[in-house]
């Protein structure tokens, strides 16, 4: 069975400019999550989907990041202008319905911004 | 507020036995899950308690304590390639997981 896949693993852009992280998760997880990263600390949640309802975007900052996800399958996470700060690693990870306790996490992609 | 406290970093030697405690303040509790994280790698389950008592898989286990808001995760037959950081993480509601900081076990030879 396929893990969950992220693409880019890395990416690097200038400040100001916009970038989009794709994720595919686990067949039949509705659940999806993306996180980010810093070094050294835990995963912070950004927005978490069942199915395609954003469920949890509380702690999404909506004045420069979106996320999508169609169909309630593959989902996108855009930064648009980045900044500085925005330099992390960005988990996504799934999980079947319920099982919030054991989600299963993608690669990530690398952010830096210069 | 919540908060979830483990220790940042850990150190032993090959062939011993670590434990790497997890105490919680948190305003529901569901469970406590445990993962790790190899460097530049992803986070990846190990193990979720939601009754008091340890739980075993292999060489690792883990132990919760509801009464007392704590759990450890206890890694036996210490392993080189068990150098990673461990998470603790409780699950707060049916929707919601809260992370600790992590904890960095290096193994030494």
């Amino acid at each position: 069975e396929a893990g969950v896949v992220q693409s880019p693993r890395y990416k690097i852009i200038e400040k100001k400019q916009p970038v989009a992280f794709w994720c595919n998760p686990i067949s039949g997880h509705n659940t999806l999550y993306w996180y980010l990263q810093n070094l050294g600390q835990g995963p912070e949640l950004l927005i978490r989907y069942e199915n395609e309802e954003a469920v949890d975007d509380s702690q999404l900052p909506k004045d420069r990041f979106s996320a999508e996800r169609l169909k309630g399958v593959d989902s996108t996470l855009k930064i648009q202008p980045a900044e500085l700060g925005d330099s992390a690693v960005y988990l996504c990870a799934s999980s079947t319905a319920g099982l919030i306790y054991e989600q299963y996490f993608g690669p990530g992609t690398r952010l830096t911004v210069t | 507020g919540q908060s979830l406290e483990q220790p940042s970093e850990v150190t032993a030697v090959e062939g011993a036995i670590v434990q790497i405690n997890c105490t919680y303040q948190t305003s529901g509790f569901y469970g406590l899950s445990w993962y790790q994280q190899h460097d530049g790698g992803a986070p990846t389950f190990l193990s979720y308690n939601a009754l008091d008592g340890l739980e075993e898989t292999g060489r690792f286990s883990s132990f919760l304590s509801r009464s007392d808001s704590y759990g450890y995760l206890l890694l036996q037959e210490l392993q080189m390639k068990d150098s990673a950081s461990y998470f603790c993480a409780v699950r707060v509601s049916n929707r919601k997981l809260i992370w600790g900081l992590g904890t960095s076990l290096a193994v030494n030879p």
